[in-house]
């Protein structure tokens, strides 16, 4: 069965200062990993993915995050926080297989507030 | 491209009452929908799997006579909480995916649900 786990229910950060929220996995075979983020009473945006190539992966709004294959690590980064970055942030695996298996399985999500 | 919508946004209902929230993929053909649950500050939970034509593959736990899914056509899915209760109170999100696209899930914006 895969797994997510994101350790930090909370992270806050300074404006203008780097920002991690931290995602480890545990999955059969090699993962897709996925970043979204939450704002109050909304639905999930995509942030960004890595299904394969390049370990570290850009996406949206400045966001990027750093495949780890040795320590089943896919963290996401943004070099310089902004106010408006507050939210929740879920990261996600499901395996690169065909059939039922190909659901996400989402972490707990980490409350990220960026203070001004 | 990818849009996925919910209606209604949110919903008060007296207990005892069947709410229906539908989920449309706007321009796009959804082979297969899925429904989560959230609570607050919580992460999503996969309630169910619904493929186009075929029954929903509800997760353990999850009451199938409660939570109906219908997936009548490429576009649309349906969550009926029925005989609902104050502990169905919850905010429901539902995503579609489609052959073509990435293999991604494209989510709803959610819907909120109480019940009094």
């Amino acid at each position: 069965a895969q797994s997510v786990a994101q350790p930090e229910d909370q992270v806050n950060v300074a404006e203008g200062n780097p920002l991690t929220v931290k995602c480890t996995y545990s999955v059969s075979g090699n993962p897709y990993l996925f970043w979204y983020v939450q704002y109050p009473n909304r639905g999930l945006q995509f942030l960004l993915k890595y299904i394969t190539g390049d370990n570290l992966v850009k996406g949206s709004y400045g966001f990027e995050a750093e495949f780890n294959k040795s320590q089943t690590s896919f963290h996401l980064k943004k070099p310089s926080a902004l106010v408006s970055d507050s939210a929740l942030y879920f990261c996600a695996v499901r395996p690169i297989s065909s059939g039922s298996a190909r659901q996400l399985t989402f972490g707990s999500g980490t409350q990220l507030t960026v203070l001004p | 491209g990818a849009v996925v919508s919910q209606h209604p946004s949110w919903v008060i209902c007296k207990s005892g009452t069947s709410v229906k929230i539908e989920c449309r993929s706007l321009d796009f053909q959804a082979t297969t929908m899925f429904w989560y649950r959230q609570f607050p500050k919580q992460s999503l939970m996969l309630m169910a799997t619904s493929n186009e034509g075929s029954k929903a593959t509800y997760e353990q736990g999850v009451e199938k006579d409660k939570f109906l899914i219908n997936h009548a056509s490429l576009t649309l899915s349906t969550l009926t909480v029925t005989s609902a209760h104050p502990e169905d109170s919850s905010f429901y999100i539902c995503s579609a995916r489609a052959a073509g696209k990435g293999d991604e899930q494209f989510f709803g914006p959610g819907t909120r649900l109480t019940v009094l």
